[in-house]
């Protein structure tokens, strides 16, 4: 089993439609989570991180956590053919506050079409 | 992170030549990560380091790599005798102790 589960995609919506990506992840005592944002050929992008059950809005991205349904959720309001990008879900190890060693899932690839 | 600095940005070795990758973190930050993409995969966690110390090394291959963080300099990732698997993107992370934030990386090509 895979330690943290993206959906490859490539999820395609809509220019303007709210883009919904998902995680989940093994591990009950990740502690922290964080969304980044791949152009192809470019290196990984912080967009969000969140620590605490329930939804985390910054700009256009809400973060949401399930930490007892082990998931976690981007979703990216108002969506830009700029959005279009692979976005990397991760996840610290369990039972450490580490949040520089973090374990990547494959990632989404996100399509935006104007 | 603009911050992080990576160099070289491309780099091509001949089979069984050494590879050496540079990484200079954010002005400030004391803890290093070295992170390797493969063609088709994900990112992995190779080493993590603070000044003069590896702290986890857990993810490094058994043999021909290592990684330092001198007390003056950049971080390297070294690669002895490469071999065409070791062609990838190598990315370092540097954190003050929070979130990690990546640098542009360095493309390994082993021909």
């Amino acid at each position: 089993q895979k330690e943290v589960e993206q959906n490859s995609g490539p999820l395609s919506v809509p220019e303007g439609a709210i883009a919904s990506l998902n995680c989940t992840y093994s591990d009950r005592g990740s502690q922290s989570f964080f969304w980044y944002r791949q152009y192809s050929g470019k290196s990984p992008e912080l967009i969000m991180f969140i620590y605490s059950n329930g939804d985390k809005e910054d700009g256009r991205f809400t973060a949401q956590l399930n930490k007892a349904s082990q998931y976690v959720s981007l979703l990216i309001r108002d969506s830009q053919p700029s959005d279009s990008a692979t976005y990397l879900c991760a996840v610290t190890i369990g039972g450490s506050s580490n949040t520089g060693k973090l374990i990547f899932g494959q990632g989404t690839t996100l399509q935006v079409k104007p | 992170n603009a911050g992080v600095m990576q160099n070289p940005r491309h780099l091509v070795r001949r089979r069984g030549q050494e590879a050496r990758l540079r990484c200079s973190p954010v002005k400030g930050h004391s803890h290093v990560y070295w992170y390797r993409q493969l063609p088709e995969e994900g990112l992995k966690f190779m080493v993590y380091l603070q000044k003069e110390n590896i702290i986890d090394e857990s993810g490094m291959p058994k043999e021909r790599f290592s990684a330092e963080f001198p007390k003056e300099g950049p971080s390297i990732l070294r690669i002895q005798q490469v071999v065409r698997g070791d062609s990838a993107a190598y990315f370092c992370a540097s954190s003050p102790s929070g979130e990690a934030f990546f640098g542009q990386g360095t493309r390994l090509t082993v021909v």
